[in-house]
């Protein structure tokens, strides 16, 4: 079975430009998660939808980051304008019922840089 | 308020050796999971077990177990006789029962040396 699908797994871009980050959640998943990594916080929820609905949109850092889930086959995860303070892994997660003991299965990332 | 600390930032052992990671958790809720995750070299972020409040009995799958303790908020992860590939990041993650959000700790860095 296919899991978590992210692309790209590497971006490298100037400050200023747009960012877009794709997902292609586990068939079956009714849920997804896009979590951001870095040395200094770790890993950190930003968004989370159910049924291509967000659930909790609080850790999303500002207005410069905004998440979508047009079906529920894909996500994308919008940086406008990107700061370099935004370079980060982020994952993509998805999960059946995580309401219950159903564990999250993360994707391999994308390693985003902003110069 | 709800969080997970893992104090060993990074723990360093030759090959053969058993090894402990540490998880402690706080939370209110009665009802709660528990997750370890393990991140290779590699990057990608792998589920190794989860376990609920309700189920204290601890598990043991090939060289890896998980000894889950209310009494303490622990939920520490053995890897008996330890090999090179055991290299990685481990997470430990608490999530409660009402939200789908995972609280992940800092992670352990482990190092297995030939």
């Amino acid at each position: 079975d296919a899991g978590v699908i992210q692309s790209p797994r590497h971006e490298v871009t100037e400050m200023g430009q747009e960012v877009t980050l794709r997902c292609k959640p586990i068939s079956g998943h009714d849920y997804l998660f896009w979590y951001r990594q870095t040395m200094m916080r770790g890993l950190e929820l930003l968004i989370y939808f159910n049924n291509n609905v967000p659930i909790d949109d609080s850790g999303m850092p500002e207005d410069r980051f905004s998440a979508k889930m047009p079906n529920a086959s894909f996500s994308t995860l919008k940086i406008q304008p990107s700061e370099p303070r935004d370079s980060a892994v982020y994952f993509c997660a998805s999960s059946q019922d995580p309401y219950s003991n159903q564990p999250q299965h993360f994707g391999d990332g994308t390693r985003l840089s902003i110069l | 308020a709800q969080k997970v600390t893992q104090a060993q930032t990074e723990i360093s052992v030759v090959e053969k050796e058993d090894v402990t990671l540490d998880c402690v958790y706080e939370t209110r809720d009665t009802t709660y999971y528990l997750f370890w995750y393990k991140q290779p070299p590699s990057g990608e972020l792998v589920f190794l077990i989860r376990r609920n409040s309700f189920d204290e009995q601890n598990e043991i799958s090939g060289r890896y177990s998980w000894n889950f303790q209310k009494s303490t908020s622990s939920f520490n992860f053995t890897i008996t006789a330890s090999q090179v590939v055991d290299s990685a990041v481990y997470f430990c993650a608490l999530r409660m029962g009402n939200t789908g959000k995972l609280i992940f700790g800092q992670g352990t860095t482990l190092q297995v040396k030939p």
